[in-house]
């Protein structure tokens, strides 16, 4: 069974700090790996993706990927109120297909106190 | 780029009566586009997925008779939930993938804004 691991939270940080957080998997050969976020009430919004080990910055934030440990990460740098949401965390189950569907975790509530 | 669109937002309904989603891509098209379900403070659960032009494949334990998948055009796709009960209240969000020249796609999909179904 195909598996995507969150800690759900709340992660509570203040304004400025770096958050971090973090995703297990259980299909070690899945290839491509999404962070999006979520407002309450609202649908996901793609924040960033990554295929391959190693980092991926865009703007304040940051996704890592470790294959062998089976571990993506999302750090997110000056953090802000706004950033308050849910950080869902996606894995495409369909390698060698071209499906594409996505496996969600249950996501990670983050809140950014001023 | 890459907006999608969901109508209604919003639908209350009485247990028995049929709802239809519809689910738009406006800027590109979409070979496939994905079906899911969140109940509260839970995470998106995959329902199906439809392709153009072809049948939905219906992820394990999801009922196809119940919930009815058209995908009508690369741009459109439908999802009627038919003979509907309270426990099928919950958030719908459809999500589709960018269709690329070759017939190729990417991995990454791009989201409705979600229609929010009450079943009293």
């Amino acid at each position: 069974q195909k598996e995507v691991e969150q800690n759900s939270g709340p992660l509570s940080v203040p304004e400025g700090a770096i958050a971090s957080l973090n995703c297990t998997y259980s299909d070690r050969g899945s290839q491509s790996f999404f962070w999006y976020r979520q407002y309450s009430g609202k649908s996901p919004e793609l924040i960033m993706f990554i295929y391959s080990n190693g980092d991926k910055e865009d703007g304040r934030f940051t996704a890592q990927l470790n294959k062998a440990s089976q571990y993506v990460s999302l750090l997110i740098r000056d953090s802000q109120p706004s950033d308050s949401a849910t950080y869902l965390c996606a894995v495409n189950i369909d390698r060698g297909s071209t499906l594409g569907r996505l496996y969600f975790g249950r996501g990670t509530q983050l809140t950014v106190w001023p | 780029g890459a907006v999608v669109s969901q109508h209604p937002s919003r639908v209350i309904c009485k247990s028995g009566t049929s709802v239809k989603i519809e689910c738009r891509s406006l800027d590109f098209q979409a070979t496939t586009m994905f079906w899911y379900r969140q109940f509260p403070k839970q995470s998106l659960m995959l329902m199906a997925t439809s392709n153009e032009g072809s049948k939905a494949t219906y992820e394990q334990g999801v009922e196809k008779d119940k919930f009815l998948i058209n995908h009508a055009s690369l741009t459109l796709s439908t999802l009627t939930v038919t003979s509907a009960h309270p426990e099928d209240s919950s958030f719908y969000i459809c999500s589709a993938r960018v269709a690329l020249a070759g017939g190729y796609s990417t991995d990454t999909q791009y989201f409705g804004p979600g229609t929010r179904l009450t079943v009293l």
